[in-house]
């Protein structure tokens, strides 16, 4: 059974840093691409970050560019999220998903609240 | 970027009755268009990938259509539990993105 379960949201102040994590498991992670999807609290959905299977390319939303890194370590089955000068705008629900023709498994998501 | 505009923002419907939602492009995403359901409090939850192949353990009351710039999600008699919101998404090009949704909801 695939699974994606993601950690490391919280409450930071503006300017501040979160790293979250995702680990995966149920599937092979080596071999496909990762997302990282967020949501603001009653509104749509926004691809944050996207990682190819080895780690050579990363795309990320302009919002973001700067700012954000992702990451992934194939041996701990794991997709990790760098967020540094955390702005208002940011908070979210954070949630990892595995990319294949669409996003067909998510993790749960965790909450990022930035505020002072 | 391209933008994906979704209606109607709002489908009142009554159980049994049929949905039709629809997506809109900026420019062709040639088939690259998934759909995804959301109930509250929970992920969203992959439909159809590739305009119309449903994705697994999808019922067949769900069916999508289109290329290029226009999509239609089908929901051919809505069950209780489909009254959620609806987005469609592209993964023509980065940023892959989404519509702002369809929410269905009980008439």
């Amino acid at each position: 059974e695939v699974q994606l379960v993601e950690s490391g949201g919280g409450l930071v102040q503006p300017g501040g840093s979160l790293r979250l994590s995702c680990a995966a498991s149920g599937f092979t992670f080596s071999s496909h691409w990762m997302t990282w999807i967020r949501q603001a609290p009653g509104k749509g959905l926004e691809c944050v970050a996207h990682i190819k299977q080895d780690g050579s390319e990363k795309y990320y939303v302009d919002s973001v560019k700067g700012r954000f890194t992702i990451s992934r370590d194939n041996a701990k089955n794991s997709l990790y999220l760098q967020m540094n000068s955390l702005r208002a705008e940011d908070t979210a629900v954070y949630y990892c998903a595995k990319d294949e023709r669409g996003y067909g498994y998510w993790g749960q998501g965790t909450l990022v609240t930035v505020s002072s | 970027e391209i933008v994906l505009t979704q209606s109607p923002a709002t489908l009142s419907l009554s159980p049994g009755e049929r949905a039709t939602l629809s997506c809109r492009a900026s420019q062709s995403v040639s088939s690259y268009l998934a759909w995804y359901k959301q109930k509250p409090g929970q992920a969203p939850r992959l439909l159809i990938y590739d305009a119309s192949n449903r994705a697994t353990g999808i019922p067949a009351r769900f069916s999508g259509s289109g290329s290029e710039t226009d999509f239609t999600l089908t929901i051919s008699s809505l069950e209780p539990e489909d009254f959620a919101f609806y987005y469609c998404q592209q993964r023509s090009e980065w940023p892959v993105t989404f519509g702002q949704g369809t929410k269905v909801e009980i008439k």
